[in-house]
């Protein structure tokens, strides 16, 4: 099947810096990847639906100046959670769109 | 808005056993269902796609059906292996490519 990876595959970092997250289709264009993320003991939420050439869109409750998302070319997304507090800490996923839908392995995000 | 809900939230089952896992959801307007295995700290392996128009689908030991009309879907394991130990996700995508998770099933199967 199609490969999706993303990097870092987890990153510490202190409150108050930005963190981008890569997300890269290996084997396939992706007009379109998801981002979702994962707190602990619960299930995945989707936070917003990235579009390559424009603006990503965000799902209700997901603050789009503090999960900034990026698709510049048609195998790359970015999210960047910009100044990053404790209770950003999860686990992110993202999804690109091929002949269906393939997921990354995720990024464990620990905000000191 | 589209609500998923696994039942059992966790299980635990001597090696050998057969089990069902079930997932229901509320709005039946959904392009496919997926089932997928997540090992603790880890990315998700899908399991099983049934898509919107199928009723069910099978891989080894495994077999997931979907009934569309009524909201739910089961995950049939049969002979259960400790190596299936894991959290058992079920997720139905919307005509959007939009996913939406169940809460998961956690799956211990004893030696």
């Amino acid at each position: 099947g199609a490969v999706v990876s993303q990097h870092p595959s987890w990153v510490i970092c202190k409150s108050g810096t930005s963190v981008k997250i890569e997300c890269r289709s290996l084997d396939f264009q992706a007009t379109t990847m998801f981002w979702y993320r994962q707190f602990p003991k619960q299930s995945l939420m989707l936070m917003a639906t990235s579009n390559e050439g424009s603006k990503a869109t965000y799902e209700q409750g997901v603050e789009k100046d503090k999960f900034l998302i990026n698709h510049a070319s048609l195998t790359l997304s970015t999210l960047t959670v910009t100044s990053a507090h404790p209770e950003d800490s999860s686990f992110y996923i993202c999804s690109a769109l091929g002949a269906e839908q393939f997921f990354g392995p995720g990024t464990r995000l620990t905000v000191l | 808005k589209q609500e998923v809900t696994q039942i059992p939230a966790a299980l635990s089952v001597p090696e050998g056993e057969n089990l069902v896992l079930n997932c229901s959801f509320t709005d039946s307007a959904i392009y496919n269902l997926q089932w997928f295995r997540q090992d603790p700290g880890k990315g998700l392996t899908s399991l099983l796609l049934i898509q919107s128009s199928q009723r069910e689908q099978t891989s080894g030991r495994l077999n997931a059906s979907l009934d569309k009309s009524s909201g739910r879907s089961t995950l049939y394991i049969a002979a259960s292996q400790p190596g299936d130990s894991a959290t058992y996700l079920c997720a139905v995508e919307n005509n959007f490519n939009k996913f939406y998770f169940g809460s998961g099933t956690k799956l211990n199967v004893k030696p």
